[in-house]
């Protein structure tokens, strides 16, 4: 149980363009999902929380404009990083836990590999 | 706010030989803690969780963790690495919302 998907894994793109990622809990509900971001060799840097039906809440020094996050359903949250360039390349991950107390785990995507060109 | 602290990025073994990862926290009031592994190019799995009640937890492939309150330590052991768990650790922690704070990882290399 609680199993988190997230697509694509891998993308590459020139720069410029508009990339989409999208986080799925396959069988439990998430009001709440986190985006982290990974550089090589380092741990997991949180970039915002992902609400169910509110706006996120972004860490500080992360581009709101830059990375956009729907939380459209309990079950789905995209993270679209616009006009992206050579500097957005890195690993992206996203978690979310069934349920709310700090208690319960985070289970993770599998993450996406974003290399800008 | 929490903080966590893992000491060496980097831990090489022998196989067969013990396994010890260190994670230490610090917090106002005792958080919740979680040691995650991570393989190359992939998202992160649950090792092991400590919640309340019994200070040693037992987690999969064989880890368990003993969380210290005294010494503010949850530390990864096991008894006999296999070469399967070459991989990176991320201890973390989180007080009363889900929000986690994750240690900086390390990377153990297993040696045949």
């Amino acid at each position: 149980g609680a199993v988190v998907s997230q697509h694509p894994s891998w993308v590459i793109c020139k720069s410029g363009t508009s990339v989409k990622i999208e986080c799925r809990s396959l069988d439990f509900q998430a009001t709440t999902m986190f985006w982290y971001r990974q550089f090589p060799k380092q741990s997991l840097m949180l970039m915002a929380t992902s609400n169910e039906g509110s706006k996120a809440t972004y860490e500080q020094g992360v581009e709101k404009d830059k990375f956009l996050i729907n939380h459209a359903s309990l079950t789905l949250s995209t993270l679209t990083v616009t006009s992206a360039h050579p500097e957005d390349s890195s690993f992206y991950i996203c978690s979310a836990s069934p349920g709310q107390g700090g208690n319960q785990p985070q289970h993770f995507g599998d993450g996406t590999r974003l290399s800008i060109l | 706010a929490q903080s966590v602290t893992q000491l060496g990025s980097h831990v090489s073994v022998s196989e067969g030989a013990l396994v010890l990862l260190r994670c230490n926290y610090s917090s106002s009031v005792p958080p919740y803690l979680f040691w995650y592994v991570q393989y190359p190019n992939q998202g992160l799995q649950l090792l092991l969780k400590y919640t309340t009640g019994a200070t040693l937890v037992k987690g999969i492939n064989g880890f368990e963790a003993e969380f210290k309150k005294s010494e503010t330590s949850f530390h990864l052991t096991k008894p006999s690495a296999h070469m399967s768990d070459a991989a990176e650790y991320f201890c973390a922690a989180s007080g009363g919302y889900q929000k986690v704070t994750f240690g900086t990882g390390t990377k153990l290399q297993v040696i045949p």
